[in-house]
């Protein structure tokens, strides 16, 4: 049962253009959502993240959505760059003291941003 | 990266042996994870610590233990390893609200 999902195994965009990552979830108990980037052979990299009181967080060229109602998040990057391809993942948390930072992932998407 | 060496980084070994993988830590942070990586699943918990000696289960357990004797270190243990083990391991930490930090990854193989 997977309860984040990406559908989109991939995404090629052109530099300077937009990039649109979409993730999907299905427990309604997850309250912090997060976006992480990974590089071959490196471990994954924390991006941005919003907790769900929000709609929006930005930092920079990124921007997270949140859309509580339809379970959807996404991660706008503008203007891409060519260093911005990497695989994308979204995960999720639940609230709890020991359940804290327990993260469920999505499978990822891997972003190509063609010069 | 942000103190934490996860070691081995690269391991071979035969079907019914055991492997431990370590990951340190130099952040004193509480709380630490053990993930694998699968095509198809993105990344999975194992298990996660949330002090010395406080560990419990994540979302695919079965076949793993973990030890937490202090809190720089937290040990994952394959005791029998199996092909299906075949991943790469990412060991993460973190502190109350702070997002999850990574190590670089033990890429194991099991013959």
């Amino acid at each position: 049962d997977q309860q984040v999902k990406q559908n989109s195994p991939s995404l090629s965009v052109q530099e300077g253009r937009i990039s649109i990552l979409n993730c999907d979830y299905t427990n309604s108990m997850f309250d912090y959502f997060l976006w992480y980037k990974k590089y071959p052979a490196e471990g994954p990299t924390f991006l941005i993240s919003i907790s769900s009181i929000k709609d929006k967080n930005e930092d920079g060229r990124f921007t997270v959505f949140l859309n509580k109602s339809a379970k959807h998040l996404s991660l706008h990057i503008v203007p891409s760059q060519p260093g911005d391809s990497a695989v994308y993942f979204c995960a999720a948390s639940a609230p709890g003291v020991t359940s804290y930072g327990k993260l469920t992932f999505g499978q990822g998407t891997i972003l190509t941003v063609h010069p | 990266d942000a103190g934490i060496t996860q070691s081995p980084r690269h391991k071979v070994t035969e079907t019914g042996t055991p492997v431990t993988l370590r990951c340190h830590q130099t952040e004193n942070h509480r709380y630490m994870y053990w993930y694998r990586q699968d095509p198809g699943h993105g990344l999975r918990l194992i298990h996660y610590s949330y002090g010395v000696k406080d560990t419990d289960k994540g979302e695919v357990s079965d076949g793993y233990s973990v030890s937490r004797s202090k809190t720089e270190d937290f040990l994952l243990t394959l005791e029998s390893a199996t092909s299906s083990q075949t991943s790469v391991y990412f060991c993460a930490i973190s502190d109350r609200n702070q997002p999850q930090h990574f190590g670089d990854g033990t890429r194991l193989s099991i013959l």
